[in-house]
């Protein structure tokens, strides 16, 4: 069971550049989040889905962009990379069904900007 | 917006002694969770609560929801150094629709041999 997988694993940017990151999962989980996380921050939620084709921003969704054309995949985009967003992204589903099930998370894509 | 204050931020104890992390908040939740998470990887949970006052028991670890369910609390009897990791409580809102999950800061613990 590969779970939630994040591709790439570790990546470095120049500030300006642009990338997307890439979150797939093969358990048929409707919700999926991505997050970032920093030394002494937490998780921070930047955007998040309900599903296939619908999007919504979470608590700090500036600088990034997300799509969900498929309900196994969700992309992260960074239009204009800058240095503020050197931070570890983690990227989580969770399936439809009603109560307080968990997250699965993948295990993070760390990206440097330069 | 919801707020989960978790203390310590930082422990290191030796190994066998026993320890409490704290996981505290304003607000109401639908539930709480904890999570682990180990270095290069994601977070795993750990347990959830969602009944005021309930106690859970995993192994040598203890969860408690508070009673009014804006606090918990997760104790560690005789610590091991496997133990050693980053501790996370994240509240959930089942109402919102969404799931989302509003996580405290961390707790890294640090287990001596």
């Amino acid at each position: 069971n590969a779970g939630v997988t994040q591709t790439p694993k570790f990546r470095v940017l120049k500030t300006g550049q642009s990338m997307t990151l890439l979150c797939a999962q093969d358990m048929n989980h409707e919700y999926m989040y991505w997050y970032r996380q920093d030394p002494g921050m937490g998780l921070r939620l930047i955007h998040y889905s309900v599903g296939e084709g619908t999007t919504a921003k979470g608590e700090v969704p500036d600088g990034y962009n997300v799509s969900r054309l498929k309900k196994q995949n969700f992309l992260l985009g960074l239009e204009s990379a800058a240095p503020s967003q050197t931070s570890v992204y983690f990227c989580a589903s969770r399936p439809h069904r009603a109560g307080d099930q968990p997250q699965h998370f993948g295990d993070g894509t760390r990206l440097s900007i330069l | 917006t919801q707020l989960l204050e978790q203390s310590p931020q930082f422990l290191s104890i030796q190994e066998g002694e026993n320890l409490t992390v704290y996981c505290n908040s304003s607000s109401v939740f639908s539930s709480l969770q904890w999570y682990r998470q180990e270095p290069g990887e994601g977070p795993v949970l750990l347990v959830t609560v969602v009944t005021g006052g309930e106690v859970k028991k995993l192994k040598r670890l203890t969860f408690q929801f508070g009673d009014a369910r804006k606090d918990s609390s997760l104790h560690i009897t005789a610590a091991q150094p496997g133990d050693t990791g980053l501790y996370l409580c994240a509240g959930g809102d089942s109402g919102a629709g969404s799931y989302q999950l509003t996580f405290g800061k961390g707790t890294k613990l640090s287990v001596i041999p």
